[in-house]
């Protein structure tokens, strides 16, 4: 079975500075994976994503990600966190042929 | 504009009566789900639809009823046997290519 790992319920961190946020994941098939955000009273949306190629992956906001196989992670980094990246933060897998697992989420809280 | 929308986006109910959220979309996606989230908790699973008038029951359907009988719609019923109703409640829609999942901006249940 599948199971997503959030090590962090929180992260604070100050304005400008570089944050990352951690997922490890377990399955025994190969996985596509996702990282989610959401602001307050929001739905979630779509960070990025990890299908195939590169393990390396860029999304929207100046997020990243990368695939690690080996350490069974995909953790979330951006060099440079602004006010705005104030939001709860969701680690996702799947394997196509069953239902899509999320984390616990992680809340990152912005410092002046 | 493409995309699911949700409604009411908050909605107050006294003990002992069913309501009922919508949930449309346009995306002409098969697969829809229907997610609890509290918290601390993350999202949980309440109902899932593939194909028209099939659903399945997810982590959490004690007190939920679905139906789908259209691709487009996928209303959730929170009925009087539901514990504890007060929640956000969340439904998205998948991308049967990436296992991507696309959510509305959710409805706010109150139990008073």
């Amino acid at each position: 079975a599948q199971s997503v790992t959030q090590l962090d319920s929180q992260v604070p961190v100050f304005e400008e500075a570089p944050v990352e946020l951690r997922c490890n994941y377990s399955s025994s098939v190969s996985v596509y994976l996702f990282w989610y955000v959401q602001y307050p009273n929001q739905g979630l949306q779509l960070l990025l994503k990890y299908l195939s190629g590169s393990t390396l992956v860029k999304g929207i906001n100046g997020f990243e990600a990368e695939f690690n196989k080996s350490q069974t992670s995909f953790h979330l980094r951006k060099p440079s966190v602004h006010i705005s990246d104030t939001a709860e933060y969701f680690c996702a897998v799947t394997n196509r042929d069953d239902k899509i697992i999320f984390g616990k989420g992680t809340r990152l809280h912005i410092l002046p | 504009d493409g995309g699911i929308t949700q409604s009411p986006k908050y909605l107050f109910r006294k003990e002992g009566q069913n309501v009922t959220l919508s949930c449309e979309q346009n995306l002409n996606h098969d697969a829809m789900y229907w997610y609890r989230q509290d918290p601390g908790q993350g999202l949980r699973l309440i109902y899932y639809s593939q194909i028209v008038n099939d659903f399945q029951k997810g982590d959490i359907a004690e007190g939920y009823s679905v139906s789908r009988e259209k691709k487009e719609s996928f209303p959730l019923t929170v009925t009087s046997a539901q514990k504890n109703p007060t929640a956000f409640y969340l439904c998205a829609t998948t991308d049967a290519n990436t296992g991507e999942l696309f959510f509305g901006e959710g409805s706010r249940l109150t139990v008073l």
